[in-house]
């Protein structure tokens, strides 16, 4: 199993709130991504990022930010919730070593905006 | 435009019983095609990864095919357990981009009932 680390797990915050989704990998990889997902759904990029210092948006248009200080930690921000932030938060990481075929994910956060 | 569709959207199979799930893609350049598995509420685990070279895979009681000429693909699951219930996604990576960019159909729901 992949350790790839996502807290919280399940996040309910009113309106206009700002918040901080946390991803952490001890794996070293140096590619890490941020997908959305309603249910039912697939699942969208929204930010990815090569290593530090590195963030670039992805397919999904997102008003959440990202940042990429330390190789293992790729925090995504929402500095006003709006309940159309409603959603399932994942975070993933691909290794460098299978020519970044595999991603691992974490176990996602479940956010309710009110 | 790259797709990846896939059927039944849903399922229902009793305990016991073989099913197989299908997927067809447009992506293209083809890099690999992937099957993962996809607890509620947790993030996708990797079942099999295929390359352009490999038509059949399998990982214990998953089998995963590879027709890259017609471009589809078919998970398939013998004796399914009630653990088996999860969403099975079909995910397909294009060789344009060093991102590894991929491309999420939305899943086949499979429900195994005892």
């Amino acid at each position: 199993e992949a350790d790839i680390y996502q807290t919280p797990r399940y996040l309910v915050i009113g309106t206009g709130k700002k918040i901080t989704l946390e991803c952490s990998q001890t794996m070293g990889h140096d590619k890490m991504y941020w997908y959305q997902q309603d249910p039912g759904m697939e699942l969208h990029l929204i930010h990815y990022s090569y290593g530090v210092n590195s963030t670039e948006k992805g397919d999904l248009s997102s008003e959440s930010t990202v940042s990429r200080i330390r190789t293992e930690h790729f925090p995504l921000t929402l500095e006003s919730a709006r309940p159309s932030h409603t959603s399932q938060y994942l975070c993933a990481s691909s290794d460098p070593e299978q020519g970044e075929r595999e991603q691992y994910f974490g176990p996602g956060t479940r956010l309710t905006v009110t | 435009k790259n797709q990846v569709e896939q059927s039944p959207q849903s399922l229902i199979i009793l305990e016991g019983k073989n099913c197989t799930l299908q997927c067809n893609y447009t992506v293209s350049p083809f890099s690999n095609l992937r099957w993962y598995k996809q607890d509620t509420g947790r993030g996708p685990v990797s079942l099999t990864i295929m390359t352009f070279s490999e038509n059949t895979k399998s990982n214990g009681r998953y089998t995963a095919t590879l027709d890259a000429d017609t471009k589809q693909s078919s998970l398939h699951i013998t004796a399914s357990q009630l653990s088996d219930s999860a969403s099975y996604i079909c995910v397909v990576s294009d060789r344009g981009s060093t991102l590894g960019r991929l491309y999420f159909g939305r899943g086949t729901q499979l429900t195994v009932w005892p």
